[in-house]
């Protein structure tokens, strides 16, 4: 069964610092990965996604993320924290090529960066 | 602007009073989608839609229902609202041809409160 796991609910951070939130999925067949961040009283909005190719992936606000296939994870990076990067967390993933395949999130993770 | 619109942002109703949760997308988008936020679960899918007149239950269906009658619009209707539904809602949609790694874009949420 397709499924998504963020194992930590809550990932606490000083500003300046690295930070990692963790990622890991289950699905038969490639997948198609992504991150969403949900400020509060917003929608969530794309990160970065991983579809082929460098494992190594780029995208907004200094983001990046790392695809691991044998370890199944996908886990979201950035080399120094800002205060406005507190947020919640969403991993996705989506298994198969056509849109009308299933997308599952996991639970969040919410970041707090301390000044 | 491009984007996802959902109406109304907030909601506090009682048991058995129909409602219905609007979502209009701007994009030309052919995939719509509304999913609930609960803490702990992530998002679940309730509905989603590829196209006009076609539709199909995601995840937790129960208790909702969906049209969509124009590729713009996909409403969300709860006909007889109880307690458990109580919840953050979201729409999004993206374009749905060719390929399982389009973007969602999503609206800003619906908070739901049933009494």
């Amino acid at each position: 069964a397709q499924s998504v796991a963020q194992p930590e609910d809550q990932v606490n951070v000083a500003e300046g610092n690295p930070l990692t939130v963790k990622c890991t999925y289950s699905v038969s067949g490639n997948p198609y990965l992504f991150w969403y961040v949900q400020y509060p009283n917003r929608g969530l909005q794309f990160l970065l996604k991983y579809i082929t190719g460098d494992n190594l992936v780029k995208g907004s606000y200094g983001f990046e993320a790392e695809f691991n296939k044998s370890q199944t994870s996908f886990h979201l990076k950035k080399p120094s924290a800002l205060v406005s990067d507190s947020a919640l967390y969403f991993c996705a993933v989506r298994a198969g090529y056509s849109s009308a395949s299933k997308i599952i999130f996991g639970s969040g993770t919410r970041l707090s960066i301390r000044p | 602007e491009a984007q996802v619109t959902q109406n109304p942002r907030y909601l506090i109703t009682v048991t058995g009073k129909k409602l219905t949760v609007t979502c209009s997308q701007n994009m030309n988008h052919e995939y719509m989608s509304w999913y609930r936020q609960d803490p702990g679960l992530g998002l679940r899918q309730i509905y989603y839609s590829m196209n006009v007149e076609v539709t199909d239950k995601g995840d937790v269906p129960e208790g909702y229902k969906v049209s969509r009658k124009e590729k713009r619009n996909f409403p969300l209707i709860l006909e007889s609202p109880s307690p458990n539904q109580t919840s953050l809602y979201f729409c999004a949609s993206s374009l749905a041809r060719d390929s399982g790694a389009n973007v969602l874009t999503f609206g800003a949420g619906s908070r739901l409160t049933v009494l």
